[in-house]
């Protein structure tokens, strides 16, 4: 069955502390990778489409990368108003079907 | 452009009624999607549509849930009749299909907090 992991499901980091998001898929045909961030209450906020493994995006202090088997978020020396949860979602090539993975909250500490 | 509008934001209803959601999409976008929020199984897509046909109906849960599109700034979301299991964040998204990917570039509405007692 097809399916996205994404790891850990919380975060907790001190401002300025780096550290990455892990997506992990399992998908039968891989048509593109895409990364939201939903703030509490409101819908999730696009960030990135990845199409192919070795791909990056970067927007500010976020960096996406892609393999065959898996998608890092990179935040670099983040800030409070990082803090969110950050989705990940597989666009599956056979029948244009999405699926999203849970999400890890990441928080930021002042 | 003020973004994706769904009404109402909180709704509170009881087993067996009927409960309808309501959504206007960004103007000049061809594609319409409704998806379910829950903590036990995250964002699922329900159904979406493309100039306001509906394409892929196959999340849509079972035949208690019905969605039209009646025209290009105009789309519901029906559930009749309600149950508790039902109770979720509704969202609906709008795409402008960029380079003929429907799903590239999503913009979500605030979401319909459904609560059904």
């Amino acid at each position: 069955e097809d399916q996205v992991t994404q790891s850990p499901e919380a975060l907790r980091l001190q401002e300025g502390e780096s550290s990455s998001l892990n997506c992990s898929y399992t998908v039968s045909g891989l048509r593109g990778l895409f990364w939201y961030r939903q703030d509490p209450g409101k819908g999730p906020e696009f960030l990135f489409t990845l199409y192919s493994a070795g791909e990056e995006k970067e927007k500010e202090r976020l960096k996406a990368t892609l393999t065959k088997k898996e998608s890092f978020l990179h935040i670099t020396a983040p800030k409070p108003e990082d803090s969110a949860t950050y989705l990940c979602a597989v666009l599956r090539n056979r029948d244009d079907k999405i699926i999203f993975g849970k999400g890890t909250r990441l928080h930021i500490l002042p | 452009d003020a973004g994706v509008i769904q009404s109402p934001r909180h709704e509170v209803t009881e087993m067996g009624q009927e409960v309808t959601l309501r959504c206007k999409p960004i103007s000049g976008h061809d594609y319409l999607f409704w998806y379910r929020q829950t903590m036990m199984r995250g964002l699922e897509l329900l159904i979406y549509f493309n100039n306001n046909v509906p394409i892929d109906d196959s999340g849509m849960p079972e035949d208690r849930f019905s969605a039209k599109m009646p025209n290009a700034s105009f789309s519901t979301l029906k559930i009749q009749p309600s149950e508790p299991r039902d109770s979720a964040v509704y969202f609906c998204a709008s795409s402008p299909g960029l380079a003929g990917a429907p799903l590239y570039e999503q913009f979500f509405g605030p979401g319909t907090r459904l609560t059904v007692l």
